[in-house]
C-alpha cells in the first residue's frame, strides 16, 4: 500500500488566492482527517470524515476554509481567500472508523502565503 | 478546560542512553491515549494507543505507561540511537459520542548525539 498521499508536497501563493490541498486515504479507511501544524500552535484538527460525512469541523479557524470527501478515496480543503497567517504543514490522516486504531498520517503539505 | 502539557520541552542525550518523556493531561473522562513520533519534514507516526483501562504497552524499544488516576503518561526510550532524533507528541482523546476528538500537546523534542 502507498500510504496516505497528499498533493501537492509544496504550495506557494500569493494573499488572497485560492488553494486547494488533496489527499486519497489508505484504501479501506473510512476515516479522514484533516491537521494543520505550525511552531506556534503545533498540531491542529481542522476537521475529520467517517464515511465519507464530515462529523467534526469546530477545528477549522473560519468560514475561508472548507473541506470535502466527494468519494472514499480523495478529499479536498480549501482556503479562499489565502492569508499569510495560513502558512503551516498541512497534514491529512486516515484510519479505520475507530478513535482506538491508529491514524496513518501523509507526507504534508506545506503552504506558503506570501 | 483538555490541556495536554508534555516535559521537558526538548532533551539532548547521548547514543546509548536511556530516556523518558512525560506526558501530563487534564481531560476526563478520556477515551484513549497516544504517543507519535514525528521526523523533521515528514508526518507523525503512532507508536503507542492505550486505553484508560491499559498501564503499559510497548512497541520495540519504546514503553509507555499510563496512570489514569494521577492524568500521567510517560514514554521510555531504552537504548537510543541516532534515528530516535525527533519530536514526540502525546495526544489524548475525551471520552464522546465520536470517539475521534484529540487534545494534542506540544511536543518533546529529542536530539540524540553520537
Amino acid at each position: 500500500d502507498a500510504g496516505v498521499i497528499q498533493s501537492p508536497r509544496h504550495e506557494v501563493t500569493e494573499m488572497g488566492q485560492e488553494v486547494t490541498l488533496r489527499c486519497k486515504p489508505i484504501s479501506g479507511h473510512n476515516s479522514l482527517f484533516w491537521y494543520r501544524q505550525t511552531m506556534m500552535r503545533g498540531l491542529e484538527l481542522l476537521i475529520y470524515f467517517n464515511n465519507n460525512v464530515p462529523i467534526d469541523d469546530s477545528g477549522m479557524p473560519e468560514d475561508r476554509f472548507s473541506a470535502k470527501m466527494p468519494n472514499a478515496s480523495f478529499s479536498t480543503l480549501k482556503i479562499q481567500p489565502s492569508e499569510p497567517r495560513d502558512s503551516a504543514v498541512y497534514f491529512c490522516a486516515s484510519s479505520l472508523p475507530s478513535g482506538s486504531y491508529e491514524q496513518y498520517f501523509g507526507p504534508g503539505t506545506r503552504l506558503t502565503v506570501t | 478546560k483538555n490541556q495536554v502539557e508534555q516535559s521537558p520541552q526538548s532533551l539532548i542525550i547521548l547514543e546509548g542512553k536511556n530516556c523518558t518523556l512525560q506526558c501530563n493531561y487534564t481531560v476526563s473522562p478520556f477515551s484513549n491515549l497516544r504517543w507519535y513520533k514525528q521526523d523533521t519534514g515528514r508526518g507523525p507516526v503512532s507508536l503507542t494507543i492505550m486505553t484508560f483501562s491499559e498501564n503499559t504497552k510497548s512497541n520495540g524499544r519504546y514503553t509507555a505507561t499510563l496512570d489514569a488516576d494521577t492524568k500521567q503518561s510517560s514514554l521510555h526510550i531504552t537504548a537510543s540511537q541516532l534515528s530516535d532524533s525527533a519530536s514526540y507528541i502525546c495526544v489524548v482523546s475525551p471520552r464522546s459520542n465520536y470517539g475521534q476528538n484529540f487534545v494534542f500537546g506540544p511536543g518533546t523534542r529529542l536530539s540524540v548525539l553520537p
